[in-house]
């Protein structure tokens, strides 16, 4: 059975930095592109971004919002997905999912986000 | 960056046909993904390529591409199909993911 469970939410001040982790099993993730989408309460979806294999680069790809403040990483030795938030704005406050983007044996052979965690809360305020 | 424009919400008796749909400029020229989200869970892929249903998701659910609007078709609507629905491209000039804001459907 594929899981994701991400960890590392919390309260945080503006301009404060915080390290989202999501553990993966059940499945090949150094095989997987994964990605990260959050979600404001009450409102829509939001992709953050992305990290390919590290066959492929390992490359990262960015929403306009976060770039050049959140960075991504992988660990496939531990079968772990990080976010690393810096300077941290209130709009970014939200749920924070990981979610697979490109895996090949996935419901839709890698055209969508097949698996997705629960997500982790994420809080900015003074 | 690519904009993707839903309607806020449908509403429709159960057993009915619900249609919501996905607006972008040329949208036909992109692959788009449906996703479901109930309340307080992470969302579940039920169309993807434009029309493609993943394997566990009902024949009821189907999809189409066209000029500028994509379609999630829900036939015989039930009070379990009672979710959010958020349509996605990949918008290649931004190399970025873009999620249309979400259809409220509610089942009366």
């Amino acid at each position: 059975e594929v899981q994701l469970v991400e960890s590392g939410g919390g309260l945080v001040k503006p301009g404060g930095s915080l390290r989202l982790s999501c553990a993966a099993s059940g499945f090949t993730f150094s095989n997987a592109w994964m990605s990260w989408v959050r979600q404001s309460p009450g409102k829509g979806l939001e992709w953050v971004g992305r990290i390919k294999t590290k066959t492929e680069g390992g490359t990262t790809d960015f929403a306009a919002p976060v770039k050049g403040r959140f960075s991504i990483s992988r660990d496939d030795s531990k079968n772990t997905l990080y976010l690393q938030m810096n300077s941290l704005k209130t709009e970014d406050r939200g749920v924070y999912y990981c979610t697979t983007d490109n895996y090949p044996s996935g419901y839709s052979s890698g055209l969508a986000f097949d698996y997705w965690g629960q997500g982790t809360l994420v809080t900015v305020s003074s | 960056s690519y904009v993707l424009t839903q309607p806020p919400s449908v509403s429709l008796a159960p057993g009915k046909t619900a249609r919501i749909t996905c607006g972008g400029n040329n949208i036909a020229s992109q692959n788009v993904n449906w996703y479901q989200q109930k309340p307080g869970q992470a969302p579940v892929v039920v169309i993807y390529y434009d029309d493609d249903r993943p394997s566990g998701i009902p024949e009821r659910f189907s999809g189409s591409n066209s000029g500028n609007t994509a379609t999630l078709t829900i036939s015989r609507v039930e009070a379990g199909d009672e979710a959010d629905y958020y349509c996605q491209v990949w918008d290649s000039s931004s190399d970025s993911w873009v999620f249309g804001g979400g259809t409220k459907l509610t089942v009366l």
